[in-house]
């Protein structure tokens, strides 16, 4: 029940294309769903996050799209650019929960390459 | 300067040893939290703290030990190494729980530990 599933493992996509990471929880008291974005040899940073009662959210080119009744969620990049290129996380949380289904739970992470 | 810093950022070790990795946030966050990251596993969680002197299990907790005498900082403590531990150590801070609080995580830079 905790679990975020989370593909492709990996993707490579030409400069320009849509790359469409796809995420699946099974948590229905979950509540917040942020996606991570790493670059090699740094941390995870916040990249864009969703809560439930919207269906889609963006944020320059990274657009979120939210099924609440599927129980998915998946991360489009428009235009896509080599600096793209990094593992995408997503997750998922209870917001403002103290225990540990406040913690966030990640999907296991989609390596992006996006070509020249 | 303002952040989180963990220390040292690569380290080689043996089996048996312990070892310590060390963990530092200047925001005076409440939760600290450890992670492993390896490839096909993602991000599993260690341990977490809501505040000093409270700790808590994550996903991954077997041989390893946590402490948390000072806000500020979260030593991960590894105290008989085995070379299944080799993986990179992810240091994560966040704000606290309160309603509405979507807990945030805010990443060091990792720490890279060998086990031979």
């Amino acid at each position: 029940q905790q679990q975020v599933k989370q593909s492709p493992q990996s993707l490579i996509v030409q400069k320009g294309g849509i790359p469409i990471i796809n995420c699946a929880y099974e948590n229905t008291a979950f509540d917040y769903f942020p996606w991570y974005q790493q670059f090699p040899g740094k941390g995870p940073a916040l990249l864009i996050a969703i809560r439930p009662d919207v269906s889609e959210k963006k944020e320059g080119r990274f657009t979120i799209s939210f099924n609440k009744s599927a129980k998915q969620f998946s991360l489009h990049i428009m235009d896509s650019q080599p600096g793209d290129s990094a593992t995408y996380f997503c997750a998922a949380s209870k917001v403002g929960y103290g225990g540990s289904q406040g913690n966030l739970i990640f999907g296991k992470g989609t390596k992006l390459s996006v070509k020249p | 300067d303002a952040g989180i810093t963990q220390s040292p950022r690569y380290k080689i070790t043996e089996t048996g040893r312990q070892v310590t990795l060390m963990c530092h946030q200047t925001w005076s966050h409440s939760y600290m939290f450890w992670y492993r990251q390896d490839l096909g596993h993602g991000l599993r969680l260690i341990y977490y703290s809501a505040a000093a002197d409270i700790t808590d299990k994550g996903e991954v907790p077997d041989g390893y030990v946590v402490s948390r005498s000072k806000t500020e900082n979260f030593p991960l403590t590894l105290e008989s190494a085995t070379r299944s531990q080799t993986s990179v150590y992810f240091c994560a801070s966040s704000e606290g729980r309160a309603q509405g609080d979507t807990g945030e995580l805010f990443f060091g830079e990792g720490s890279r530990l060998t086990v031979l």
